[in-house]
């Protein structure tokens, strides 16, 4: 079975700032790569997602994230954070292929933007 | 488009009372379905998925259940409600790539 860690459950970045949050995975296969956020009062939502090719994948808002295979990591990155970005980030795996049994998800990591 | 709608959005129930939430689908057919619980501090756990009528599969032992009477119908119970069943409910289904998931806005419980 796969699982997910994310490295830190607390971030707080003052404006500006660069962001890196970082996922490990550990699964023995091919997998499908996720980032999933939730801002305040909202639904989960993807950010971005990762399945074949370019291992540097761009979502909305200005996120991005890298897939290094030999570290099995997916670390999310955004050069210059904003305010609203203020949220609950989650990374999440499946295997290639999709599967029937849904997405392993990590902890979160709560990310806190001050003005 | 894909549309996820669960009720109730908020509920406050006692210990060892019954639970019943409801997950409906909209804009597609035949869909896995699936139930998360997002506790503080622990992501989101999957408690259930099914992928068709009446068809059921449980990641954990725990206190509740989940039943499919319906295509595009998703429910998750309980008989008598611990402490320890509060938290956020997702109902999820398939987002518009194979693997990739679909959330609805998810029902908070709280258990006193």
């Amino acid at each position: 079975a796969q699982s997910v860690s994310q490295h830190n459950h607390h971030v707080i970045l003052s404006e500006a700032a660069s962001l890196e949050l970082g996922c490990n995975y550990s699964y023995g296969g091919t997998v499908n790569l996720f980032w999933y956020v939730q801002y305040p009062g909202q639904h989960l939502q993807l950010l971005l997602k990762y399945f074949s090719g370019d291992p540097l994948v761009k979502g909305i808002k200005g996120f991005e994230a890298e897939f290094i295979k030999s570290k099995f990591s997916f670390n999310l990155r955004k050069p210059s954070v904003q305010w609203s970005d203020t949220a609950e980030y989650f990374c999440a795996v499946n295997p290639s292929g999709g599967g029937a049994d849904g997405l392993t998800f990590g902890k979160g990591t709560h990310l806190i933007i001050q003005p | 488009s894909q549309t996820i709608h669960q009720w109730p959005a908020t509920l406050v129930q006692p210990v060892g009372s019954p639970l019943s939430l409801e997950c409906t689908v909209e804009g597609t057919s035949n869909p896995n379905l699936y139930w998360y619980r997002q506790a503080a501090g622990r992501g989101l756990q999957l408690l259930f998925y099914s992928v068709g009528i009446g068809q059921i599969s449980s990641e954990v032992p725990q206190n509740l259940s989940a039943s499919r009477p319906q295509d595009r119908q998703f429910i998750l119970s309980s008989k008598k409600l611990l402490l320890s069943d509060s938290g956020f409910y997702l109902c999820a289904g398939p987002g518009s790539a194979a693997g990739e998931l679909f959330f609805g806005e998810g029902s908070r419980l709280t258990v006193l």
